[in-house]
This record gives C-alpha cells, structure tokens and sequence, in this order.
C-alpha cells in the first residue's frame, strides 16, 4: 500500500521567509503525489499536483513542490512566505482505486 | 459548480441518536469518498464508492457506520447508535473516475459533537 510520512507537524517562519514543508513517500508503483491545505473550518483546497509530466510541479498561491525519486521526497516550498499561507497542509498519494492516502498534516505558522 | 455540499455543517447529538450526514459530489463525477479528520488519527478514509457502488469500506470503524449512495447525485454517512468518540469533522469528497493521477474535491465538512 502507499503512504506518505510528513516530517514536522509544526512549522514555524517569519513573513518573507522560505516556507519548506516536507513529505516522504512509500509506493509500490510510480506514485502520483498530491499536496492540500487547509484552511481554518474549511474543507481541502489542491495546491499541486504531481503526475509524472515533469518533476517540478508549480501550484496555486506561489507554492512550488519538487518531485525526486531518489530521495522518495515530493517537498512543498514557497520563496516567500505571506500571512495568510498560515493554514494545515496534507501531503497525499494516490492509492489503488484512485482513493487519497493522506500524511499527518503539517501547520504552518507565519510570525510577523 | 457549487462544488461539493455537505449537510449539516453542524452537527450536536446527544450519545445514542442516529445521526444522518449527506452528501452532494460535483455533477459528472464517479468517485465519491467519506473521510472522518480528528486530532488523534487525522484524515481517515472511512468508505468510498464509485458509479455509486461501494469498492472499499475497510475503513468504516464498527457496524454502527453506514454509508449509501442511492443515486449518483447523493450520498449518506450514517452512524446508530452515535457514541462521544465519533466527535469529529467528516468529509465528503468526490472526483472524476479517470485514474489514480486525478485529485479529489473536497466539501465543507460536518462538524459532529456527540455529547
């Protein structure tokens, strides 16, 4: 079975700082990977996905994620980190029968 | 699209009541998932169905769950008696059946409190 395993359930960084989330995944066949956020009582929101089109994966808000095989990482990261990318962001992988398997989540805090 | 509608968006019932959530997917979808998201366990997959037939309910915690979708534009996630552990968000998310590369669209969710 896949799974994904995402090291920090809290980050921390000043605005304007690099935002660097990460994921790591377990697959069996070549992975499509997948990263969420989350807002305050809101549902998931798609930031990006990976489909094996091309290994660096550009997302909505200015979030990027790299995809690299030999590390079995699909990190999240964004240049610049704003007040309101403070938010819960999930880390999945496709599983059979195209169901999500999600990581623990990660919260973002932004410190002015 | 008004995107996935979940209903209610609260939810509070006192321990032993049947408690009924429902679910709207997005027009033309096939696949449509149940997730239940706590602080203990996070985002679990509970049931999912696709073309409205149930393929995987290895999720679902005890008999006391249930889940239907009678039709391709609604789905029920039913738990009798409800018990103070299934206080949780439960999501409903749907998406188009195209394969393992597709991403799922998820409602608002339904806050459930059983006290």
């Amino acid at each position: 079975a896949q799974s994904v395993t995402q090291l920090g359930s809290h980050v921390s960084v000043s605005e304007g700082a690099l935002v660097l989330l990460r994921c790591n995944y377990s697959s069996s066949v070549p992975p499509y990977l997948f990263w969420y956020v989350q807002y305050p009582n809101q549902g998931l929101q798609l930031l990006l996905k990976y489909t094996s089109a091309a290994t660096l994966v550009k997302g909505i808000n200015g979030f990027e994620a790299e995809f690299k095989k030999s590390e079995t990482s699909f990190h999240l990261t964004k240049p610049s980190a704003h007040m309101s990318d403070a938010a819960e962001y999930f880390c999945a992988v496709s599983d059979r029968g195209n169901k999500l398997v999600f990581g623990a989540g990660t919260i973002l805090r932004v410190k002015s | 699209d008004a995107g996935v509608i979940q209903s209610p968006r609260h939810e509070v019932t006192e321990m032993g009541q049947e408690v009924t959530l429902r679910c709207k997917p997005i027009s033309g979808h096939n696949s449509l998932f149940w997730y239940r998201q706590t602080m203990m366990r996070g985002l679990e997959l509970l049931i999912y169905f696709n073309n409205n037939v149930p393929i995987d309910d290895s999720g679902m915690p005890e008999d006391r769950f249930s889940a239907k979708m009678p039709n391709a534009s609604f789905s029920t996630l039913k738990i009798q008696p409800s018990e103070p552990r299934d206080s949780a968000v439960y999501f409903c998310a749907s998406s188009p059946l195209r394969g393992r590369n597709t991403e799922a669209f998820f409602g608002q969710g339904t806050r459930l409190t059983v006290v």
